[in-house]
């Protein structure tokens, strides 16, 4: 079946960085969408991306839709403490939404 | 404009219990999905309902099921609960021009724990 791999799996953050991350999949999507997650909370919607190439950013949150269609990635600029959570990738295709595992970020000890 | 609402937030059932869950969408959204979450699998789409009517079902056994009101508002509904169903069940809506591989808005979910 369709699986999509997001990677890190997680990572620490210092205040002021910017982090990076992704997700690719051996199946073509028709649309890709990040979500985070606050603990006992449900995804909330970060960005939609509809076509290949699509490069949209959301305040200090970019991302974009890989040009093959098997993948996107999302930037964070400049982090700042709330940024901390699990942020999820999920690639849309024919009535079907698929999640990658999630990257969570920490602030760095 | 109001978001999705699930409710209960927080359930506690034994095995063999079965369980309704609800989800009110956001106005105006008709189509509506279900997802388990747990921290081994992520999330897992269930099935989503349109106008009522099934629309797409994912990989879960027959003792999952659900149904969709007219007002759009939908209930899930496990039954025979087995350990394993311990979850956070979330509900998706997405807009009028779009279904379950666009833009879904979920509500914070229902935890369920099956003792």
């Amino acid at each position: 079946g369709q699986q999509l791999n997001q990677s890190p799996q997680s990572m620490f953050i210092q205040e002021g960085e910017d982090v990076s991350m992704n997700c690719t999949s051996s199946s073509i999507f028709n649309t890709w969408l990040w979500y985070k997650q606050d603990p006992g909370e449900g995804p909330v919607l970060l960005i939609a991306l509809y076509k290949a190439g699509e490069l949209t950013s959301n305040g200090r949150l970019t991302a974009q839709f890989g040009i093959t269609r098997k993948d996107s990635f999302l930037n964070i600029s400049a982090s700042i403490p709330s940024d901390v959570g699990i942020y999820f990738c999920a690639g849309g295709s024919q009535g079907n939404l698929i999640f990658g595992k999630g990257t969570k970020l920490s602030v760095k000890p | 404009k109001a978001g999705v609402t699930q409710t209960p937030r927080y359930l506690i059932k034994t095995r063999g219990q079965q369980v309704t869950l609800s989800c009110s969408p956001i106005s105006g959204h008709r189509s509506v999905s279900w997802y388990q979450q747990t921290p081994g699998q992520g999330l897992q789409f269930l099935f989503e309902y349109f106008s009522e009517t099934q629309r797409n079902k994912g990989n879960f056994p027959g003792r999952f099921s659900g149904r969709q009101f007219s007002n759009s508002r939908s209930e899930m509904n496990v039954s025979t609960l087995e350990l394993g169903d311990s979850a956070l069940y979330l509900c998706a809506s997405s807009p009028p021009s779009g279904g379950v591989s666009s833009e879904a808005f979920f509500g914070q979910g229902t935890r369920l724990t099956v003792v």
